[in-house]
């Protein structure tokens, strides 16, 4: 069972290179996530995905976009890095209800990929 | 908006059994959801409380207070490999994903 996969799993960047980071799940959830973590940090939302063609801000949007490509893929792009982007981001998905359905007692765990180590020099 | 309060560190030595606590705001409340980091690793799901009481599974045991906007994760019979962080997160309204605290760091001690 892969779960969710995230490529790459290191990259170094220059100061105004753009890239995308990749997530795919085989677990067929709606619900998909992109968080960073800082060192010493908790998880920081930058943007998600409730369910296949929505996607919605997070606490931590600016400098990044997103696309749900599919129900199983997720991407997270940085157009113009920024050495303030340097941190390890992590993808996660969970069996939320779409849109439209009620949250209570539906709380999903989420499963998370193995992270991306990004430095932007 | 969402926000939660959780120590920073904490230290037991093996055996002993630790108590992490959570205190959360939130502007509607779906639950209370509590995940493991080791080092270098991705956070794994641990427990989820949606109602007042204590879930048990296994070693880990988790309560909830709705009332006091608090709950804490319970780890008994500790061992080396508990070391590690562990995160709280809300879910709450005008936003389906969750909100996590800045995390507790569980050093445990021969």
């Amino acid at each position: 069972n892969a779960g969710v996969t995230q490529t790459p799993k290191f990259q170094v960047l220059k100061t105004g290179q753009s890239m995308t980071l990749q997530c795919a799940q085989d677990m067929n959830h709606n619900s998909m996530y992109w968080y960073r973590q800082d060192p010493g940090m908790g998880l920081r939302l930058i943007y998600y995905s409730a369910s296949e063609g929505t996607t919605d801000k997070g606490e931590v949007p600016n400098g990044y976009n997103v696309s749900r490509l599919n129900k199983r893929e997720f991407s997270l792009r940085l157009e113009s890095a920024a050495p303030s982007q340097t941190s390890v981001y992590f993808c996660a998905s969970s069996a939320q209800p779409s849109l439209g359905v009620n949250l209570d007692d539906s709380n999903q765990p989420q499963h998370f990929g193995d992270g991306t180590r990004l430095s932007i020099l | 908006g969402q926000s939660l309060e959780q120590p920073s560190e904490v230290t037991a030595v093996e055996g002993a059994i630790v108590q992490i606590n959570c205190t959360y705001q939130t502007s509607g409340f779906y639950g209370l959801s509590w995940y493991q980091q080791h080092d270098g690793g991705a956070p794994t799901f641990l427990s989820y409380n949606a109602l007042d009481g204590l879930e048990e599974t296994g070693r880990f045991s988790s309560f909830l207070s709705r009332s006091d906007s608090y709950g804490y994760l319970l780890l008994q019979e500790l061992q080396m490999k508990d070391s590690a962080s562990y995160f709280c997160a809300v879910i709450g309204t005008g936003r389906r994903a969750l909100t996590f605290g800045s995390g507790t760091r569980l050093q445990v001690q021969p």
